[in-house]
């Protein structure tokens, strides 16, 4: 059974570019969640998608996007990109949310912005 | 708002040791509480999931337990290995269904 699935592993990107990262969520799950990772932080929360509507958002500016197609996976799109972006990104897949449920989490995309 | 911390940030203990590490978070709503495992440049292995009804979940040589009252859950590793070494990460779920995450605890076990 495969997990949650992440492309690409790296990415190395110009200042002022665009960006978009893909994720499979594990099957059987409907609902992703993106994060960003910072070095040496916690994720933090950017929005989580379901039944394709973005159901909420954390502090994150409109320049992060998304995007939830109808076999629950995903895309986050980066709109001009700054320095500042530099991170790890995370997905995760869960059912909707009770106390038994957990998220799976994927390999990350590596993204720096140059 | 939902705050979750974690001490020790990071800590560095001989082959064999009893390791407890802390996580406490300021909001006792939650639906449950993860344990999360991240080697250096990779994504997160979830290690146990506590519900809010639970005291405590165990697997292998993991056991994590849940005080929701008190706002704090305990993450305890026995024997420890150098395979052990990594960050581990707790995080809470309330009910906005997004994870709250503690800034980790970074580990080396050493031989």
């Amino acid at each position: 059974d495969a997990g949650v699935t992440q492309s690409p592993t790296h990415l190395i990107k110009t200042r002022g570019q665009q960006v978009t990262l893909r994720c499979s969520p594990k099957s059987g799950h409907d609902t992703v969640s993106w994060y960003q990772q910072a070095l040496g932080q916690g994720p933090q929360f950017i929005f989580q998608y379901y039944e394709e509507e973005e159901r909420q958002r954390g502090n994150f500016p409109d320049r992060f996007s998304g995007h939830q197609f109808p076999n629950y996976s995903s895309e986050l799109n980066v709109n001009a990109l700054l320095l500042g972006d530099s991170a790890l990104y995370l997905c995760a897949s869960s059912y909707p949310p009770s106390a038994a449920s957990g998220y799976t989490f994927g390999s990350g995309t590596r993204l720096t912005v140059v | 708002k939902q705050e979750v911390t974690q001490i020790p940030a990071a800590l560095s203990v001989p082959e064999g040791e009893n390791l407890v590490l802390n996580c406490s978070f300021t909001d006792s709503a939650i639906y449950n509480l993860q344990w999360f495992r991240q080697d250096p440049g990779k994504g997160l292995t979830s290690l146990l999931l506590i519900q809010s009804s639970q005291r405590e979940q165990t697997s292998g040589r993991l056991n994590a337990s849940l005080d929701k009252s008190s706002g704090r859950s305990t993450l305890y590793i026995a024997a420890s290995q150098p395979g052990d070494s990594a960050t581990y990460l707790c995080a809470v779920r309330g009910d906005t269904d997004k994870l709250i995450f503690g800034t980790g605890t970074r580990l080396q076990v050493f031989p």
